[in-house]
């Protein structure tokens, strides 16, 4: 079964600064996709960024990007230029391309960016 | 982008009632819609998945008899929890999606906070 693994609960990162948020993920399959989904307050959830597993580039979304190490099976978040808006719960997410599609959501990071 | 909408946002019910709560894709026909459960501080749970016309499909663990999904047509959901209970009581989030096998898109919606007093 697949798993997914955020080992740090909560962050905190000074605005402007850069963060990273760690994931890790356990799969037997070759093909797959990744996401980084940002919950704020509200409640919505939010796509990030997303990596096929196919890709060796990184993902880049503006001050988001990825570092997907495949062989390692590590997924990790970097914010670069952090803003107050980036205040959120994050949780890391893989879905398999074989099967269902069904999301497998990560615990989630608290995030906390300090004026 | 794509919008998934949720009615009501919040709801309060007494123990042994039911409600229902409406899911419904606004500017695209959803292939699938999914059904998620979050409770306070802690990951989103997949409860169920559904494709119009057909009977949902339950997660191991989740009561399909207390937790009914009707897929009704294409941009229209609903979860309806009966004879709810206090441990009901919960964040519920659904999500559909667009497009099949790996060119898919999946919108959430803003979810529906359940209050079983």
């Amino acid at each position: 079964a697949q798993t997914v693994t955020q080992s740090q609960p909560e962050m905190s990162v000074q605005e402007a600064e850069t963060v990273t948020l760690s994931c890790t993920y356990d799969t037997s399959e070759n093909n797959y996709y990744l996401f980084w989904y940002k919950q704020p307050p509200s409640r919505q959830m939010i796509l990030v960024i997303r990596q096929e597993a196919y890709k060796q580039q990184n993902a880049t979304e503006n001050r988001f990007s990825v570092n997907f190490q495949k062989a390692a099976k590590s997924f990790s978040l970097k914010i670069s230029d952090s803003q107050l808006g980036d205040t959120a719960m994050y949780f890391c997410a893989f879905i398999s391309t074989s099967g269902t599609y069904k999301y497998i959501f990560g615990t989630g990071t608290r995030l906390k960016v300090l004026a | 982008g794509a919008v998934v909408s949720q009615h009501p946002s919040r709801v309060i019910c007494k123990s042994g009632t039911s409600v229902k709560i409406e899911c419904r894709s606004l500017d695209f026909q959803a292939t699938t819609m999914f059904w998620y459960r979050q409770f306070p501080k802690q990951s989103l749970m997949l409860m169920a998945t559904s494709n119009e016309g057909s009977k949902a499909t339950y997660e191991q663990g989740v009561e399909k008899d207390k937790f009914l999904i009707n897929h009704a047509s294409l941009t229209l959901s609903t979860l309806t929890v009966t004879s709810a209970h206090p441990e009901d009581s919960s964040f519920y989030i659904c999500s559909a999606r667009i497009g099949t096998g790996l060119d898919y898109e999946q919108y959430f919606g803003p979810g529906t906070r359940l209050t079983v007093t």
